[in-house]
């Protein structure tokens, strides 16, 4: 149990164009999903918070209106990047939780090659 | 607001041989500990999570850890490591009692050499 998914699972875009993230929790309701950068052999980095029907919480730094975030149901999560750059580029992974949790559960990531 | 340190970036080690990775934290209160594995181009697989209770926490794939609070540690151990082992690990804290974000280490490279 506490599967949760990624699409795709790789993208490759032009600059300037936009691109949408599915993160969906296969077997569980997820309350609270979350959405990590990852640049190469560096650690992950996390870029906000969500809550199912509310606003997402953006950690200092990051853009919310280049980073949209939509928490639609209690079982998935979209990250869209808007007008991508190359410095956009980057493995993005999101991650779910439980109601009262102690965990996430991390999806399998999404790999995207803005040129 | 916690923190946590992996000194090592890389441990190369010889296959059956055994291995630690460390993982130190800093944190003025109660926290949660987690060690997760990562392969290339995938996402985390969580090892074992220390929440409360005993001290020594045993994970899947033959890891362990050991709480220490003194020494505020959390170092992943496994006796015989195999080269399926070879990936990134990483020690993970939050603050305990319910959702709180969590702070990631910058990762250790096991590299497992036949």
């Amino acid at each position: 149990g506490a599967v949760v998914s990624q699409h795709p699972s790789w993208v490759i875009c032009k600059s300037g164009t936009s691109v949408k993230i599915e993160c969906r929790s296969l077997d569980f309701q997820a309350t609270t999903m979350f959405w990590y950068r990852q640049f190469p052999k560096q650690s992950l980095m996390l870029m906000a918070t969500s809550n199912e029907g509310s606003k997402a919480t953006y950690e200092q730094g990051v853009e919310k209106d280049k980073f949209l975030i939509n928490h639609a149901s209690l079982t998935l999560s979209t990250l869209t990047v808007t007008s991508a750059h190359p410095e956009d580029s980057s493995f993005y992974i999101c991650s779910a939780a439980r109601g009262g949790y102690n965990e996430q559960f991390f999806g399998p990531g999404t790999r995207l090659t803005v040129l | 607001a916690q923190s946590v340190t992996q000194l090592d970036s890389q441990v190369p080690v010889f296959e059956e041989a055994p291995v630690e990775l460390r993982c130190n934290y800093s944190s003025s209160v109660s926290v949660y500990l987690f060690w997760y594995v990562q392969y290339p181009n995938q996402g985390l697989q969580l090892l074992l999570k220390y929440l409360s209770g005993s001290t020594l926490v045993k994970g899947i794939n033959g890891f362990e850890a050991e709480f220490n609070k003194s020494q505020t540690s959390f170092h992943l151990r496994k006796p015989s490591v195999h080269i399926s082992d070879t990936a990134e690990y990483f020690c993970a804290v939050t603050l305990s009692g319910g959702y709180q974000k969590v702070t990631f280490g910058t990762g250790t490279k096991l590299q497992v050499i036949p």
